[in-house]
């Protein structure tokens, strides 16, 4: 099965840096590439994915690049704010086959 | 777009008792339902995926007598915790897809949080 694996599991961050999140995956079936924030108590809220006929893709300060020969996707945020503050979750999935394995998540703090 | 909501939020019960939480897509029809599961500062772990009318498919693990799932219609699927105990304390999620250009999309839940006293 899909293994999974997000790093570092935690970042502390200055507001207004940038952070990375690496999510590494087994299953070179995979061709669908999300990452989640979830906040809280709260449910995940999926903010940036990616299919694999695609290299990266931006939407404002989030991006995501995928990296399919080495089995990595990344998530790039810019200029980070207090409220970016949460835990991020990967969850590659096959569509073909369609099921999600979580990564183990990453908490971030953006410290004001 | 793409609601889910799920009922109850939060639930309280003795050991040995059953509880049913709901899941319903308010604003489209859900192809396939998942259910998770998150303990305290975890991961989301998947337990069962439903296709409506059918079977639901379990994680391995995932006790299919004790955590019973009916998905009835392509709007609704319940997930029943049958003679609870405090070790299935934990925090139930579940996300709904679409078929479509993009039946890989998630759509999830608020969550319900449950403690077996």
């Amino acid at each position: 099965g899909e293994n999974v694996e997000q790093h570092p599991s935690t970042l502390s961050v200055q507001e207004g840096d940038s952070a990375v999140i690496k999510c590494t995956y087994s299953d070179s079936a995979s061709n669908y590439f999300p990452w989640y924030k979830q906040e809280l108590g709260k449910r995940p809220q999926l903010i940036i994915d990616i299919r694999s006929n695609v290299g990266e893709k931006k939407d404002q300060r989030i991006a995501v690049t995928l990296n399919k020969t080495a089995k990595h996707f990344s998530l790039h945020i810019t200029e980070t704010q207090p409220e970016d503050s949460a835990v991020y979750f990967c969850a590659p999935g096959n569509t073909g086959g369609f099921k999600t394995i979580f990564g183990a998540g990453t908490r971030l703090f953006v410290k004001a | 777009g793409a609601v889910v909501s799920q009922h109850p939020s939060w639930v309280i019960c003795k050991s040995g008792t059953s509880v049913k939480i709901e899941c319903r897509s308010l604003d489209f029809q859900a192809t396939t339902m998942f259910w998770y599961r998150q303990f305290p500062k975890q991961s989301l772990m998947l337990m069962a995926t439903s296709n409506e009318g059918s079977k639901a498919t379990y994680e391995q693990g995932v006790e299919k007598d004790k955590f019973l799932i009916n998905h009835a219609s392509l709007t609704l699927s319940t997930l029943t915790v049958t003679s609870a105990h405090p070790e299935d304390s934990s925090f139930y999620i579940c996300s709904a897809s679409v078929a479509g250009p993009a039946p890989d999309t998630q759509y999830f839940g608020p969550g319900t949080r449950l403690t077996v006293l």
